[in-house]
């Protein structure tokens, strides 16, 4: 099993649709988590940090479960330019602390 | 400024060259990173740099080798590749508090391609 799951997509939803992703991790010494977006060919940026109680930036709601280990972002009026892969990252502190990364779920938003 | 600049942003090289790929970032950030990406993958992690030091060694060959001149520079060095370690070499910087280690900013990467 994956240390960090996610579904890979993709998922193909019409502009102005609500669109829900969900990540679950495995090791219990997560301690920060991260969604990404990655457009084809370039490097992942930062969307939104992922905190205990939830939090929302404009369309996107982020929340965290961490008694079932589990990730979700919720993005809200879709549109075209949402279309890229999500990446859900978490922190591990096991001595030192490393980034894992999800396998990414593709996102296309269709006209 | 959120920033990493890498260079250089293509590189195509035989399996005899000596090459080094470049990253640098100005926000005082104190953890660097090297990742490897190859198509439809998500990144994968090969060394961490923390206070210049480093701290994270994920077996990768000895055909590639990392150095950090200084908080803000990290380089990597790529010597007797093979044409599979051709990819998308992603470096990455975070703020380090503490010891604690907070989001990561990517460069825009190198595409490497081994003739």
């Amino acid at each position: 099993r994956k240390e960090v799951e996610q579904d890979p997509g993709p998922f193909n939803v019409p502009e102005g649709a609500t669109v829900a992703f969900n990540c679950t991790y495995s090791n219990s010494a997560s301690q920060s988590f991260f969604w990404y977006r990655q457009d084809c060919r370039k490097e992942p940026k930062l969307l939104m940090s992922v905190y205990s109680s939830g939090n929302e930036d404009g369309r996107f709601t982020a929340q965290l479960n961490r008694a079932s280990q589990y990730i979700s972002l919720l993005i809200r009026d879709s549109k075209l330019s949402d279309s890229a892969t999500y990446l859900c990252v978490v922190k591990v502190r096991t001595g030192t602390y490393k980034y894992i990364f999800g396998t990414g779920t593709r996102l296309k938003v269709l006209a | 400024d959120t920033e990493v600049t890498q260079t250089p942003k293509h590189l195509v090289m035989g399996m005899t060259n000596k090459k080094s790929l470049k990253c640098e970032q100005h926000m005082g950030h104190r953890a660097m990173y090297w990742y490897k990406q190859k198509a439809k993958k998500p990144p994968e992690l090969m060394f961490v740099y923390s206070y210049e030091k480093l701290s994270i060694n994920e077996s990768v060959p000895s055909r590639f080798s990392p150095e950090c001149p200084n908080s803000s520079l990290l380089n990597l060095h790529l010597h007797a590749l093979q044409p599979e370690d051709s990819a998308l070499y992603l470096c990455a910087s975070s703020a380090l508090k503490s010891a604690e280690a907070y989001e990561q900013y990517f460069g825009p990467g190198t595409r490497l391609t081994v003739t």
